[in-house]
């Protein structure tokens, strides 16, 4: 089992509906991070967080940690947000990281 | 900063060639690791280093070496290459604690072996 599951794999929405993706996770982590990868591009860190909530621009992560549970929102979604997102949490120096969510949106 | 950087971005080998991915960070990070990342599956660590001078094997380091060149450069060294490492390839580095756990990538390399 991975220590990291989320949900949905893909995902298909109409240009400014509010999204969300959703990550679970089974061990004790010192941070939850949120990355964007896009088609045949690098990853690049979107928010690192331990607690509550964090807000850049449209996009939101917020974090239960009794729950073990994250989710990363966008809001009036574009279609240049059509990336793969994926959750990864840390432990110390070690990352563990969730298979990815598809993002498309379509115009 | 040129940040994370690594070289080749693509590669093709023929199964048995031998061949070395280069990264180097120049944000004066003591970790730094190679990951694989294959379709369905999350990134995997294939190696882990904590310091110049020190590696350990992740999740999949069977078919793989790297060293630990200095604090700048980590590479990866396939011996003989076989079709099962066809993957895209990430070089992070990250300054734990200090960075509060943020992680940094190079922009991948993409293998095939044939």
């Amino acid at each position: 089992k991975n220590e990291v599951e989320q949900s949905p794999q893909n995902l298909t929405a109409q240009e400014g509906e509010f999204i969300t993706i959703n990550c679970s996770y089974s061990v004790g982590i010192s941070a939850l991070h949120w990355l964007q990868q896009h088609p045949g591009g690098g990853i690049v860190s979107l928010f690192m967080l331990s607690s509550g909530k964090k807000k850049h621009g449209r996009l939101i992560a917020t974090i239960n940690i009794q729950e073990k549970h994250s989710s990363l929102h966008i809001t009036a979604s574009h279609p240049r947000d059509s990336a793969v997102y994926i959750c990864a949490v840390s432990r110390g120096d070690q990352f563990y990281f969730g298979t990815g969510t598809s993002l498309t949106v379509i115009p | 900063n040129a940040g994370v950087t690594q070289t080749p971005k693509f590669q093709v080998l023929k199964t048995g060639q031998s061949m070395t991915l280069q990264c180097a960070q120049d944000m004066n990070h003591n970790s730094m690791y190679w990951y694989r990342q294959d379709p369905g599956m999350g990134l995997r660590l294939i190696y882990y280093s904590a310091s110049e001078g020190t590696t350990d094997k992740g999740e999949v380091p069977n078919g793989y070496n790297v060293s630990r060149l200095n604090k700048r450069e980590f590479s990866l060294r396939l011996e003989s290459a076989a079709p099962s490492q066809t993957s895209v390839y990430f070089c992070a580095s990250s300054e734990w604690p200090t960075s509060g756990y943020e992680q940094y990538f190079g922009p991948g390399t993409r293998l095939t072996v044939t």
